[in-house]
């Protein structure tokens, strides 16, 4: 089993629209998450840390399952400029963080 | 300059050729990484240092041979490299190296990456 894993998508979503995606982790004892934006040919970027309690930032939801060994990334009122690959991070004991490969996220008009 | 700047952003070299990235952060951080990012892939973390002192090596081959001469700038010397090689080469940088733990230490900045392609 990857240590992160996501779904590469992709997925095509009409302007507008509410998608969200998920992305499963395989070490308990991680204990920070996040997720960053990548745009085609450019570099990551952190979209949002997201904490036990879950957290919001405008149209964007990130969720932790615990439970579950999962994050979520919620887009509500999608936007064309939404496209991008989502990548996923945990942090690791290990002082390390591990990535996923990304999910790519098309919205289109 | 703001943020973190590599340069080249392309580079094409034979697998016998030496070349170097550069990358220089203007953010005042304490550890710098280089990682690589193939097609499709996860990100791969490759060297890490903290106050000018390597404190990672994720057995990367010896032909890629890193250096931080200040907290400033990080390079990543190339030699014989094997077409495999091609890929994305990524720096970034974070106040303090990362722990693991949730902490704005752990947010990483990136440069725009240096495109590199084995012939």
């Amino acid at each position: 089993r990857k240590e992160v894993e996501q779904d590469p998508g992709p997925f095509n979503v009409p302007e507008g629209a509410t998608v969200a995606f998920n992305c499963t982790y395989s070490n308990s004892a991680s204990q920070s998450f996040f997720w960053y934006r990548q745009d085609c040919r450019k570099e990551p970027k952190l979209l949002m840390s997201v904490y036990s309690s879950g957290n919001e930032d405008g149209r964007f939801t990130a969720q932790l399952n615990r439970a579950s060994q999962y994050i979520s990334l919620l887009i509500r009122d999608s936007k064309l400029s939404d496209s991008a690959t989502y990548l996923c991070v945990v942090g690791g004991s290990n002082y390390q963080l591990i990535w996923g490969a990304g999910t790519k996220l098309i919205i289109k008009p | 300059e703001t943020g973190v700047t590599q340069t080249p952003r392309h580079l094409v070299m034979g697998m016998t050729n030496k070349k170097s990235l550069k990358c220089e952060q203007h953010l005042g951080h304490n550890a710098m990484y280089w990682y690589k990012q193939s097609a499709k892939k996860p990100l791969e973390l490759m060297f890490v240092y903290s106050l000018e002192e390597r404190v990672e090596n994720n057995s990367v081959p010896s032909r890629f041979s890193p250096e931080c001469p200040n907290s400033s700038h990080l390079f990543l010397h190339l030699h014989t490299l094997q077409p495999e090689d091609s890929a994305l080469y990524l720096c970034a940088s974070s106040q303090d190296r990362i722990r693991g733990l949730r902490s704005g230490a752990n947010v990483l900045t990136f440069g725009a990456g240096s495109r590199l392609t084995v012939l």
